[in-house]
């Protein structure tokens, strides 16, 4: 069974910085690219970052890029969002979820049960 | 970056009804679309992906249609564990880009 497990989140101050992590099981990491996913309090879901499955490869939003940096473990079945310069409008539930192969673009068959960042002074 | 726009934003059905929600892209996604449910405290799951194939598990009252810019999701028969927020995802082009969701809210 695919188990996707963040943990990482919490409460930052603005400027701050946050790493979360994403434990898969039940699969292979290294064969699948895999995202993170957030969705603002009340709102809807907006892609954050993504990440080939050798890793070798990553995309992210214009609204994260140079701020955060994903990335993963394959030896460690981890994935990784490191979050530098947070804002206000960074506070989300993240998700972390699994795409159907190893690259490109994709839908996304599994989602972790998310993680809440609030960035607040 | 493909705009992805849902209509209508909430949805009133009776149990046992059909629901037709509507998903537009900016521009052509061919048929690289996927649908999401999602309850209230909960992950999204996926429902359709490649416009009309069913997830594994979806029940066959869940039906996706459309290519190019038009995508709808049907569900033929409401049920209780239906009412819940659904998602379009366009995942032709980079950014994968989601729409804004449709309640689907008891009548």
């Amino acid at each position: 069974e695919v188990q996707l497990l963040e943990s990482g989140g919490g409460l930052v101050q603005p400027g701050g910085s946050l790493r979360l992590s994403c434990a898969a099981s039940g699969f292979t990491l290294s064969n699948y690219a895999m995202s993170w996913v957030r969705q603002a309090p009340g709102k809807g879901l907006e892609w954050v970052s993504a990440v080939s499955g050798s890793g070798g490869n990553t995309y992210y939003a214009d609204s994260v890029k140079g701020r955060f940096t994903i990335s993963r473990d394959n030896s460690k079945n981890t994935l990784y969002l490191r979050m530098n310069s947070l804002r206000a409008e960074d506070t989300a539930v993240y998700y972390c979820a699994k795409c159907i192969g190893p690259e490109g673009i994709c839908y996304f068959q599994h989602w972790g049960q998310g993680t809440l960042v609030t960035v607040s002074s | 970056e493909k705009v992805m726009t849902q209509s209508p934003a909430t949805l009133s059905v009776s149990p046992g009804e059909r629901a037709t929600l509507s998903c537009r892209a900016s521009q052509s996604v061919s048929s690289y679309l996927a649908w999401y449910q999602q309850k209230p405290g909960q992950a999204p799951r996926l429902l359709i992906y490649g416009a009309s194939t069913r997830a594994t598990g979806i029940p066959a009252r869940f039906s996706g249609s459309g290519s190019g810019t038009e995508f709808t999701l049907t569900i033929s028969s409401l049920q209780s564990e239906d009412f819940a927020v659904y998602y379009c995802q366009q995942y032709n082009n980079w950014p994968p880009t989601f729409g804004q969701g449709t309640k689907v809210e008891i009548k």
